[in-house]
């Protein structure tokens, strides 16, 4: 069946810029994570939503960064005022349900570049 | 504060070479490990998830062993192949706190030479 898909799969912007950057999780899946991964860095855990419940933002590293999960549905990750240091590649993952036994799937993620 | 480390950040290998990759991780109070390959462009691909009471898991040539208390895993390539190479990532799902997210460690890269 189909992934996780995001878009764009890259983006380069100005620097003050806005973007917006999607995610379709697989369905049915009603949790979904964002994380960014900037070079040489490993993964860093963003904001997760879980169906309807309030979102867990403990990892947005501003409040430029922010984003929105309509349901069980698509998610857009907002980033205003876009600076060099937000150039990464964002990873978006769902899973089945948002309990501690459930894998994470990936999607291809956003390469964003900040000019 | 959950640490995870790979070790090395980098290895090369002959084909049809058995090797090790490493991760060790700070906070044993974790759910469970997972590790991933990652493709240039192509996100993260799932390989092997254990569960904290769970010593090892196999999937064909892919053999991953976890001992929580000493706060290790290592995943096991046999009979390496060019396809293999990728980088390889493992991550925790922490067992205290906010317990939704996974504390990954920066990689592996794996070059296997034909």
């Amino acid at each position: 069946g189909a992934g996780v898909s995001q878009s764009p799969s890259n983006k380069v912007t100005e620097k003050g810029k806005d973007v917006e950057l999607r995610c379709d999780p697989i369905s049915g899946h009603t949790a979904l994570y964002w994380y960014r991964q900037r070079l040489g860095q490993g993964l860093e855990f963003l904001i997760y939503f879980q169906g309807n419940s309030a979102p867990d933002k403990s990892g947005l590293p501003s409040d430029r960064f922010s984003a929105e999960r309509t349901g069980e549905s698509v998610s857009t990750l907002t980033i205003q005022r876009t600076q060099q240091e937000d150039s990464a590649v964002y990873l978006c993952a769902s899973s089945p349900r948002g309990t501690i036994y459930y894998e994470q799937y990936f999607g291809p993620g956003t390469r964003l570049t900040v000019t | 504060k959950q640490e995870v480390t790979q070790i090395p950040a980098a290895l090369s290998v002959p084909e049809g070479e058995n090797l090790v990759l490493n991760c060790s991780f700070t906070d044993s109070a974790i759910y469970n490990l997972q590790w991933f390959r990652q493709d240039p462009g192509k996100g993260l691909t799932s390989l092997l998830l254990i569960q904290s009471s769970q010593r090892e898991q196999t999937s064909g040539r892919l053999n991953a062993s976890l001992d929580k208390s000493s706060g290790r895993s290592t995943l096991y390539i046999a009979a390496s192949q060019p396809g293999d190479s990728a980088t390889y990532l493992c991550a925790v799902r922490p067992s205290g706190g906010a317990t939704n997210k996974l504390i990954f460690g920066t990689g592996t890269l794996l070059a296997v030479q034909p």
